[in-house]
């Protein structure tokens, strides 16, 4: 069993709608959570990361993480043709051994329709 | 400001041959690491290093070797091509007390 699991979708939403992204995880040590955004033959790219348990707001995205229940989310609301792009979710524990490694989910293929 | 500088982008080798790909950054990070991105496998940790001299093994190391002699630059090499390597490669790198990891453009490799 992957340590993070993410739907890969495809996932199709018109222009405007809000869009919801999740992912599912089992280490419990796991402590910084990230959302990286990769358009087609590019590299991903950080979008929001937090610590801990908690929400975080930037523009049009939010971040959610529940550690209780091992469950992270990415809300995009008024979702744009231009956020159509693969989500990538990312988490990462912080003990010295660990420090440098990040564990990534498969993705979620999302595309906005105008 | 270049950024994480991978080379080359494209890349076709026979099963058995060798090679290296390049990665180079000029963002003076600690942290460098290899991924390779496989469908439906997401991004899977090769190798990685917290410093010039410092490397360990990630989750998929086998095949491939690293080394680390400069904060710069990070090469990962395949030492025997199989067709199982066949994949797109991003370097990533991070700096200190940093969560960003700045990732290349990507190699694409083909092995046949």
């Amino acid at each position: 069993q992957k340590e993070v699991e993410q739907d890969p979708g495809p996932l199709s939403v018109p222009e405007g709608a809000i869009v919801s992204l999740n992912c599912t995880y089992s280490n419990s040590a796991f402590q910084y959570f990230m959302w990286y955004r990769q358009y087609s033959r590019k590299g991903p790219e950080l979008l929001m990361y937090t610590y801990s348990s908690g929400n975080k707001e930037d523009g049009r995205f939010t971040a959610q993480v529940d550690k209780s229940s091992k469950y992270i989310s990415l809300f995009i609301r008024d979702s744009q043709p231009s956020d159509s792009a693969t989500y990538l979710c990312a988490m990462r524990m912080t003990y010295n051994t660990n420090a440098g490694k990040s564990t990534f989910g498969d993705g979620t293929t999302l595309t906005v329709k105008p | 400001n270049a950024g994480v500088t991978q080379t080359p982008k494209f890349q076709v080798l026979k099963t058995g041959q060798s090679m290296t790909l390049q990665c180079a950054q000029d963002m003076n990070h600690e942290y460098m690491s290899w991924y390779r991105q496989d469908p439906g496998m997401g991004l899977r940790l090769i190798h990685y290093s917290v410093g010039a001299g410092i490397t360990d093994q990630g989750e998929v190391p086998n095949g491939y070797n690293v080394s680390r002699s400069t904060t710069e630059d990070f090469p990962l090499r395949l030492l025997s091509a199989a067709p199982s390597q066949t994949s797109v490669y991003f370097c990533a790198t991070r700096g200190r007390g940093s969560e960003k990891l700045f990732f290349g453009s990507g190699t694409q490799l083909s092995v046949l």
